[in-house]
């Protein structure tokens, strides 16, 4: 079955700083992979995702992610952080043999530090 | 705009009540799903349908049920069988249920149980 890893619970940067978020997914085909961004109390923005072609993926709001097949991570890149990042972040990949079924990893709480 | 509606945003329950949350989209979009999310647990698929008047089970379907006799509206009932309902529950549609397809979120409707 597929899974995705979220390895950080919870990552504090300062504002103007760069991030990184982890995810690992386990999977044994060409993965279909997202990244979703949740402030407090609210639903889920998509931030950008990967089916195919060029494995670096430009998001909204700046944010980028590469796909390393070899390392079977998708992380989630920014090269400077805003206060208003902060925020939960998730990881998702959508299940073989399925109709569009996400697996979610149990994401990543962003504080940013002013 | 388009875009995809829940109500209520808090719900209250009481012991052996049933309650129902609304999910409504004008996307126009074909597949619609239900999640449930726990502190911690990241998102856990509970029903999900392809097609008006066609739905099947997720992860996590003891204690809901669902109906889909419109297009546009997916929504939840909590049963009083379902004996840990306090979460949030977050509603998710798009374009078709093929795995390509990206799924976008509502605002999400918090239970609470009296």
């Amino acid at each position: 079955a597929q899974s995705v890893t979220q390895p950080d619970i919870h990552i504090t940067v300062s504002e103007g700083a760069s991030l990184e978020l982890r995810c690992n997914y386990s999977y044994g085909a060409t993965p279909y992979l997202f990244w979703y961004v949740q402030s407090p109390g609210q639903g889920l923005q998509l931030l950008l995702k990967y089916f195919s072609g060029d494995t670096l993926v430009q998001g909204i709001k700046g944010f980028e992610a590469e796909f390393k097949r070899s390392q079977s991570s998708f992380n989630l890149r920014k090269p400077s952080v805003h206060w208003s990042d902060a925020a939960e972040y998730f990881c998702a990949v959508v299940r073989t043999g399925t109709a569009s079924k996400l697996t979610f990893g149990t994401g990543t709480r962003l504080q940013v530090t002013l | 705009d388009g875009g995809i509606t829940q109500s209520p945003k808090y719900l209250f329950r009481k012991e052996g009540q049933n309650v129902t949350l609304s999910c409504e989209q004008n996307l126009n979009h074909d597949a619609m799903y239900w999640y449930r999310q726990d502190p911690g647990q990241g998102l856990r698929l509970i029903y999900y349908s392809q097609i008006v008047n066609d739905f099947q089970k997720g992860d996590i379907a003891e204690g809901y049920s669902v109906s889909r006799e419109k297009k546009e509206s997916f929504p939840l009932t909590v049963t009083s069988a379902q004996k840990n309902p306090t979460a949030f529950y977050l509603c998710a549609s798009s374009m078709s249920g093929v795995r390509r397809e990206t799924q976008y979120f509502g605002p999400g409707t918090r239970l609470l149980v009296l």
